[in-house]
C-alpha cells in the first residue's frame, strides 16, 4: 500500500510565522501535490511538483512555496502565515502516468492566530 | 476551465437502499475519473476509478461514465451506516493533475 504521511497532524502557528509543512511518500511516485481544502470550497490546488527540483503552480499559490530536494519529500512553506491560511492541508502523491489516482496523506489542521 | 461540479446534497437514504451520487464536467478532453470516499475529519481516500464508457462495479460500488452526456456516477447498493461519508468526483484530463468536485455528503440512516 502507498503510504504517504504528513509530519503534523495538528498545528497552531502565530501570524507572521514561517511555517513548514513536511510530506514524505515511500512508494517512489513521481507527482507530489500540496491542496489546502476548506467547508464549501472544496480541494484547492496550491503547487505540485512531477520531479525533483520541479515545481509548478496551482490554482492558489500566493502566500506559499514549495521545495522538493529529494523524489520522496515535497515540503510546503508558508513565508509569513496569516489568518486565512488556517486550513486543512493535503499532501497527495502519483505515479507518473496520466491520469494516475492521487494517495493522500492523513492532513495536517494548521490555525494561525 | 477544467470544472467538476456535484450535487452538494445532503443526500439521506435508509439503510439497505441504493445512494446516486453524480458529476458532471465540463472539459470534454477529460479521459479519466475517480471517486474518493472522506470520513469527517479524515482524508480522502480512494475507492473507484473509470476510464471508459460504461458501468464499472467493485463490490456494492458501481461507477458509470457516459462521455457523450459528461456524466460520471457512482452507485452504492445495500447502502450501510458506515458508507456516511462526503464522496468527492475527481477527473483528469490526462495530464498530472486531478480536477475535485466539491463533494456530496452522504448519511444513510438506520
Amino acid at each position: 500500500d502507498v503510504k504517504v504521511t504528513q509530519s503534523s497532524r495538528y498545528l497552531v502557528k502565530r501570524t507572521g510565522e514561517k511555517v513548514f509543512l513536511e510530506c514524505v511518500q515511500d512508494m517512489d511516485h513521481e507527482n507530489m501535490f500540496w491542496y489546502r481544502q476548506d467547508p464549501g470550497l472544496g480541494l484547492r490546488l496550491i503547487y505540485f511538483s512531477y520531479d525533483v527540483k520541479m515545481k509548478e503552480k496551482g490554482d492558489i499559490p500566493e502566500g506559499y512555496s514549495v521545495s522538493r530536494e529529494k523524489k520522496e519529500r515535497f515540503s510546503l512553506i508558508l513565508e509569513s502565515a496569516s489568518t486565512n491560511q488556517t486550513s486543512m492541508y493535503l499532501c497527495a502523491s502519483s505515479p507518473g502516468q496520466a491520469g494516475s489516482p492521487l494517495h493522500f496523506g492523513n492532513g495536517t489542521r494548521l490555525t494561525v492566530t | 476551465q477544467k470544472e467538476v461540479e456535484q450535487n452538494s446534497g445532503p443526500l439521506s437514504v435508509p439503510e439497505g437502499a441504493i445512494a446516486s451520487l453524480n458529476c458532471t464536467y465540463s472539459d470534454r478532453g477529460s479521459q479519466s475519473f475517480f471517486w474518493y470516499r472522506q470520513y469527517s475529519g479524515k482524508s480522502p481516500e480512494l475507492i473507484m476509478f473509470i476510464y471508459s464508457n460504461g458501468d464499472k462495479e467493485d463490490g456494492r460500488f458501481t461507477a458509470q461514465l457516459n462521455k457523450a452526456s459528461q456524466y460520471v456516477s457512482l452507485l452504492i447498493r445495500d447502502s450501510q451506516p458506515s458508507d456516511s461519508a462526503t464522496y468527492l468526483c475527481a477527473g483528469s484530463t490526462g495530464a498530472n493533475n486531478l480536477f475535485f468536485g466539491t463533494g456530496t455528503r452522504l448519511t444513510v440512516i438506520p
